[in-house]
């Protein structure tokens, strides 16, 4: 069956290192998201995609970046891990316009 | 700015119960909306969606209803389950392909 996935799972990381999350999809959509989430905020997207060689910053981009070099994968990089960046990340893709988005089960980071 | 957001942050039914769960949209111009389903631990799983040509969609024991003159989105669910202990969350499209969240709602099924 077509899936999403994140690894890692949980990850802990010290303040100033670069720190990449994966997520990979096999439904060959042309469009993919990263969101964080957190008490009080709901999702918040950080970046999109809508097909290889695009990105685009979203709500709370700053601090991190993304590549797209095929559909299928769409790593988060976080620059230099700060405490604010401890949270819950969420990958998804979607299909097309007005379609629903899927979701990953998740990567909760850590940064001490 | 634009925000979706929630009424009530927890709601508490009894099983058998029927389930309302309310949503705030402030984007009039918004054409597509969701509603996910979140389990601790898990990554939110889509429950319904309905476009901006609509008013009312029905599922298997949900409903969505929108109402574009208040700007409100609603999600029904019929004899409530413990299952569907879960955090709700709505969610609109403006624009391009992504989606903006509410803040969520606890359910809460009491047997």
């Amino acid at each position: 069956d077509a899936e999403i996935t994140q690894s890692p799972r949980h990850k802990i990381t010290e303040t100033g290192r670069q720190v990449t999350l994966a997520c990979h999809q096999t439904w060959n959509h042309n469009n993919m998201f990263w969101y964080r989430q957190d008490l009080g905020h709901g999702l918040r997207l950080i970046h999109y995609s809508y097909g290889v060689q695009d990105t685009n910053k979203g709500e709370v981009s700053d601090g991190y970046s993304v590549s797209r070099s095929n559909t299928e994968d769409l790593p988060l990089t976080l620059e230099s891990a700060a405490s604010s960046q401890t949270s819950v990340y969420f990958c998804a893709s979607s299909e097309a316009t007005n379609t629903e988005a899927f979701f990953g089960q998740g990567t909760r980071l850590t940064v001490v | 700015g634009e925000s979706v957001g929630l009424h009530l942050p927890t709601l508490s039914v009894q099983e058998g119960d029927n389930s309302i769960i309310n949503c705030a949209y402030s984007n009039s111009a918004s054409d597509y909306f969701i509603w996910y389903k979140q389990e601790s631990g898990k990554g939110p799983q889509f429950i319904i969606d309905i476009r901006s040509n609509m008013d009312k969609r029905q599922g298997q024991r949900v409903t969505v209803l929108l109402n574009k003159t208040v700007k409100h989105l609603s999600l029904q669910i019929a004899a409530t389950q413990p299952g569907d202990s879960a955090v709700y969350f709505c969610a609109e499209k403006l624009g391009g392909n992504k989606l903006t969240f509410g803040t969520g709602t606890q359910l809460k099924v009491e047997l």
